[in-house]
């Protein structure tokens, strides 16, 4: 079973408006928490990581995400979202295993 | 550009064919990974290797192996593959095995005919 699920394939926002793409997770005691970013015919870029401290984590691009352990969540957030951020974003995380386990991937759309 | 490097971007061969994949990292990491992303589907980790050594192999095929000669090089050498393993295959290298992030390339595109 995944250890962290993105539960929408496919997310579509309007340009300027605040986005938020899912992400939960299922890793028990401390979680190792990522956001990457894939643009197409590339490889992942990492956007963000939660490791400990500050729930609210803040990455490249204006993104940032929010842990939340009574919810076991990890959404991504951006407040104003723009064209060039449409791409298929992947939530991660390595535990016990210490490697890195991705989600199923959701495409975002940012139309203008 | 990330520091990962792979050739070719993209590849065709033939299902009898033998081909290899390279990946290069000049990050000074010492953990590289080879990674299946085909469509629809979570990427898959295939295989880890830490300071030059096989730490992971996720039940990979023996059609797909693996070398790992120095830091900074990994192989992926490809014989008799079948049109199921068409995928994008995905490099990636972090400073060490675990709780860091990873740096990946841009992977190659193999189509088997």
């Amino acid at each position: 079973a995944q250890s962290v699920a993105q539960p929408e394939d496919q997310v579509n926002v309007a340009e300027g408006n605040p986005l938020t793409v899912k992400c939960t997770y299922s890793v028990s005691g401390n979680p190792y928490l990522f956001w990457y970013v894939q643009y197409p015919n590339r490889g992942l870029q990492f956007l963000l990581k939660y490791i400990t401290g500050d729930n609210l984590v803040k990455g490249s691009y204006g993104f940032e995400a929010e842990f939340n352990k009574s919810q076991t969540s990890f959404h991504l957030k951006k407040p104003s979202a723009l064209v060039s951020d449409s791409a298929l974003y992947f939530c991660a995380e390595t535990g016990s295993a210490r490697q890195l386990t991705f989600g199923s991937g959701t495409q975002l759309t940012v139309l203008p | 550009e990330t520091g990962v490097t792979q050739t070719p971007r993209h590849l065709v061969m033939g299902m009898t064919n033998k081909k290899s994949l390279k990946c290069e990292q000049h990050l000074g990491h010492n953990a590289m990974y080879w990674y299946k992303q085909s469509a629809k589907k979570p990427l898959e980790l295939m295989f880890v290797y830490n300071f030059k050594e096989q730490t992971e192999n996720n039940s990979v095929p023996s059609r797909f192996s693996p070398e790992c000669p120095n830091s900074s090089h990994l192989f992926l050498h490809l014989h008799t593959l079948q049109p199921e393993d068409s995928a994008l295959y995905l490099c990636a290298s972090s400073p060490g095995q675990g709780n860091t992030e990873a740096f990946f390339g841009q992977g190659t595109r193999l189509t088997v005919v």
